[in-house]
């Protein structure tokens, strides 16, 4: 079965820090593309990042570039988001979610349940 | 950047009802298109892919039509758990979400 978990969202103050996880599981995780979507309280859902079988290629909504880090660890079965110089407007639930198997052809179809990112002073 | 347009934003259907949405791109994303089902509190689910296929589990009366530009996602007779939030998305290129479409009940 496949799962996707994710962790490290919580409550951060502007200008911070935050890096989350997601523990795959059930699948040969080097092989497929990974995603980042998030979620703002109430509202629809934006594509953050995405990231290659073996990490060699990587994009970003213009929204977080230069600003947020895609990566994973294909040892560890692991997916990150490294979060820098947070924003009020990055709070919102994050997920992980799997993409293409080695190609960027199929749209994400396992999605984890989400970590809440909360940026507030 | 293609722009993806869902309507309407909300419909209001009777359980047994057909419900039709829609979805349009800004410019010709192929058949690259996805349909997404999302109830409070949970993740999307995958309906649809390659504009008209079923994902794995997903009942048949879930059907999806189109490609270029113009798509359509249909419930042939909604059942109480239908009513959710459905997302088109395109994955010719990236970013992908259109606002969405909340189904509820009339």
């Amino acid at each position: 079965e496949v799962q996707l978990v994710e962790s490290g969202g919580g409550l951060v103050q502007p200008g911070g820090s935050l890096r989350l996880s997601c523990a795959a599981s059930g699948f040969t995780f080097s092989s497929y593309w990974m995603h980042w979507v998030r979620q703002a309280p109430g509202k629809g859902l934006v594509w953050v990042s995405r990231i290659n079988s073996d990490g060699s290629s990587t994009s970003y909504a213009d929204s977080v570039k230069g600003r947020f880090t895609i990566s994973r660890d294909n040892a560890k079965n692991t997916l990150y988001l490294q979060m820098n110089s947070l924003r009020a407007e990055d709070t919102a639930v994050y997920y992980c979610a799997r993409g293409g198997y080695y190609y960027d052809s199929s749209p994400p179809d396992y999605w984890g349940q989400g970590t809440l990112v909360t940026v507030s002073s | 950047e293609i722009v993806m347009t869902q309507s309407p934003a909300t419909l209001s259907v009777s359980p047994g009802e057909r419900a039709t949405l829609s979805c349009r791109a800004s410019q010709s994303v192929s058949s690259n298109l996805a349909w997404y089902q999302q109830k409070p509190g949970q993740a999307p689910r995958l309906l649809i892919y390659g504009a008209s296929t079923r994902a794995t589990g997903i009942p048949a009366r879930f059907s999806g039509s189109g490609s270029g530009t113009e798509f359509t996602l249909t419930i042939s007779s909604l059942q109480s758990e239908d009513f959710a939030v459905y997302y088109c998305q395109q994955y010719n290129n990236w970013p992908p979400f259109g606002q969405g479409t909340k189904v509820e009940i009339k």
